[in-house]
């Protein structure tokens, strides 16, 4: 599986939007972009995927380069209950569809 | 719809001890994870299940760790005999099978974890 990039921390206000970036350069063409946060002692929980399109749900937004090397994801109006450890994964669309989590970005979202 | 469920939420052990995790998934979910979780990592996969199959199971350290899934619904982790880099919360995970199409999500849902300490 490809591996991904983030930065190890970052902050926000709240009511603003943060966005998260993710640096994905090896990913080939069957592999999706996947985000799960994880808060405090949970475990993590799906924000959302994408191919190649950009995708929005109610909880966020991806934004997917068009060489598909890097991606970001967006909370449009970040909340304290958004702060979290964000992780970025790349996921093959076979091979059982295995989640392998790095490091994540930690997101502080400040009043 | 209830939630993957796991026990024990803590537990404490010496080193060279032995302990269980087990794990409930959701209702229907063929495909279930394991999950070892070290203080300021990420959550490293220790082994999937498809079914009672094991699908990976690359990075389960096979000397001391072992799981199984009898019936394909609930499954046990047992680490034997414990050391202390096994400190760690315990995830386990369950989702349907993935059709690797776009418009499936895929979603893998987590219980809330067992945590361990070794002494």
């Amino acid at each position: 599986d490809a591996k991904t990039t983030q930065p190890p921390s970052m902050d926000c206000a709240e009511g603003r939007a943060a966005n998260l970036p993710c640096n994905h350069s090896t990913i080939s063409g069957n592999e999706y972009v996947y985000w799960y946060r994880q808060i405090h002692s949970q475990g993590p929980q799906y924000i959302i995927h994408g191919l190649k399109n950009n995708e929005t749900n109610e909880m966020a937004s991806l934004i997917i380069t068009e060489d598909r090397k890097s991606s970001t994801l967006i909370l449009p109006h970040a909340t304290l209950r958004d702060t979290a450890v964000y992780y970025c994964i790349v996921r093959s669309g076979t091979s059982y569809g295995k989640l392998t989590f790095g490091q994540g970005t930690i997101l502080t979202v400040h009043p | 719809e209830a939630g993957v469920a796991q026990s024990p939420r803590y537990k404490i052990i010496e080193k060279r001890q032995s302990v269980a995790f087990w794990c409930n998934p959701i209702s229907g979910h063929a495909t279930l994870y394991w999950y070892q979780q070290i203080l300021g990592q990420g959550p490293k996969l220790l082994i999937q299940f498809q079914n009672n199959g094991v699908v990976d199971d690359s990075q389960l350290p096979k000397d001391r760790f072992s799981a199984e899934r009898l019936k394909g619904v609930d499954s046990t982790l047992k680490i034997q005999p414990a050391k202390l880099e096994d400190s760690a919360v315990y995830l386990c995970a369950s989702s349907r099978i993935w059709s690797g199409r776009a418009t499936d999500t895929g979603e893998l849902f987590f219980g809330e974890g067992s945590r361990l300490t070794v002494l």
